[in-house]
């Protein structure tokens, strides 16, 4: 079974500070795991995903994770916060690739403060 | 990648009536799905729609409360039927492209307030 969990519901950061976001899951199978952020009153965009390939991610905005399975993790960081990245970030499994069938999992998801 | 629009983008509506929102994607998808988001709460999964078949319903949602219509390869339909104020929340379309790519995109929401 999957499941994904995001270890702080809320965290804040100063501007021009690093940014980490945690994630960790878990999957029966090999999974893909993704990044969506959601602006206020906007939908949700795709920051990133991982898919079995390098390891280390780099996705929009400066945003990248990297994927550990011998920890299970799946963290999203930034090396200085921008004032228009406050948002919801949402960390997301997904063992489609691997089932054929289609199973998605989203985390609680992390609201990001950045302070000026 | 897809771009997804969503009609209305939002809406305020009385207990008891019904609502259609839209979703449109702007290439050819096999599968389509229907979230919802309550307010400060992540991502719930209505539905999944593919075409040409009856949608599939997780649990705790049934298509007599959220009928949902899959015509073709790039539009779906969801209605909110007889609404209640717990029905209040953003609704989601998301599509996955064909050729077994998991990636999913999704539209803007549709925010619904029900008095």
């Amino acid at each position: 079974a999957q499941s994904v969990t995001q270890l702080d519901s809320h965290v804040s950061v100063s501007e021009g500070t690093p940014v980490l976001l945690r994630c960790n899951y878990s999957s029966s199978y090999s999974p893909s795991l993704f990044w969506y952020v959601q602006h206020p009153n906007k939908g949700l965009q795709l920051l990133l995903k991982y898919t079995s390939a390098a390891t280390l991610v780099k996705g929009i905005n400066g945003f990248e994770a990297e994927f550990k399975k011998s920890e299970t993790s799946f963290h999203l960081t930034k090396p200085s916060a921008h004032m228009s990245d406050a948002a919801e970030y949402f960390c997301v499994v997904s063992d489609g690739l691997y089932t054929g069938g289609f199973k998605t999992i989203f985390g609680a998801g992390t609201r990001l403060f950045v302070k000026a | 990648s897809a771009v997804i629009s969503q009609k209305p983008s939002r809406d305020i509506c009385q207990r008891g009536t019904s609502l259609t929102i839209q979703c449109q994607v702007d290439s050819q998808v096999t599968m389509m799905f229907w979230y919802r988001q309550q307010p400060g709460q992540s991502l719930t999964l209505i539905a999944t729609a593919n075409q040409g078949s009856e949608a599939t319903y997780e649990s705790g949602f049934v298509i007599d409360k959220f009928p949902i219509s899959r015509p073709n390869l790039t539009f779906s339909t969801l209605t909110v039927s007889n609404m209640s104020p717990e029905d209040s929340s953003i609704y989601l379309c998301s599509s996955r492209l064909a050729g077994g790519a998991d990636t999913q995109y999704f539209g803007p929401g549709t925010r619904l307030t029900v008095l």
